[in-house]
């Protein structure tokens, strides 16, 4: 089955500096890879996505990068904001798979 | 639309007891799947459904059973509590297939003392 790593555990950076944070995944077969965010007590909830035929995808501060040779995607925060601080969650499947998650990213954006 | 709902949000369990988590979802969703998330293992997924009637494991099914008799429903039940089993529990459902966004229930934090 799928396995994906995420790195790092966490992280820690100054407000208005950008973070990044990088999974690898098994299976050359998954085509999605989505980006969750958790809040403390709160649930995941998506803040962006890219699929296989796409190498970048970016909303506004976010972006997302695929490298599917090397079976690597990143997350890119720019600007980042005290309310930016939470747990991330990558993420990877394929169709008629459920989603296999990375072990996730605390962020702690500091003021 | 309420979206994904889970009762209950915390439950305390005996261990050797069984009891079921509800999950709902009201978006007519085809896929439907049951996570747990022990801290630093992230999102573990225990069984899933991508229609009524049929359902499969996922990577740590052991001591739960799911069904899904209607599209909006898909209870998990743990048939003897183990304090292995404390956890916080999500329910997630989605559209068609998993390449579309997954929602989320708001979770069942469970103690199996």
């Amino acid at each position: 089955g799928e396995n994906v790593e995420q790195h790092p555990s966490t992280l820690s950076v100054q407000e208005g500096d950008s973070a990044v944070i990088k999974c690898t995944y098994s299976d050359s077969a998954s085509n999605y890879f989505p980006w969750y965010k958790q809040e403390l007590g709160k649930r995941p909830q998506l803040i962006i996505d890219i699929r296989s035929n796409v190498g970048e995808k970016k909303d506004q501060r976010i972006a997302v990068t695929l490298n599917k040779t090397a079976k690597h995607f990143s997350l890119h925060i720019t600007e980042t904001q005290p309310e930016d601080s939470a747990v991330y969650f990558c993420a990877a499947s394929n169709a008629g798979n459920m989603l296999t998650f990375g072990g996730g990213t605390r962020l702690m954006v500091k003021p | 639309n309420a979206g994904v709902t889970q009762t209950p949000k915390f439950q305390v369990l005996k261990t050797g007891q069984s009891m079921t988590l509800q999950c709902a979802q009201d978006m007519n969703h085809e896929y439907m799947s049951w996570y747990r998330q022990d801290p630093g293992m992230g999102l573990r997924l225990i069984h899933y459904s991508v229609g009524a009637g049929i359902t499969d494991q996922g990577e740590v099914p052991n001591g739960y059973n799911v069904s899904r008799s209607t599209t909006e429903d898909f209870p998990l039940r743990l048939l003897s509590a183990a304090p292995s089993q404390t956890s916080v529990y999500f329910c997630a459902s989605s559209y068609g297939g998993t390449n579309t966004e997954a929602f989320f229930g708001q979770g069942t934090r469970l103690t199996v003392v």
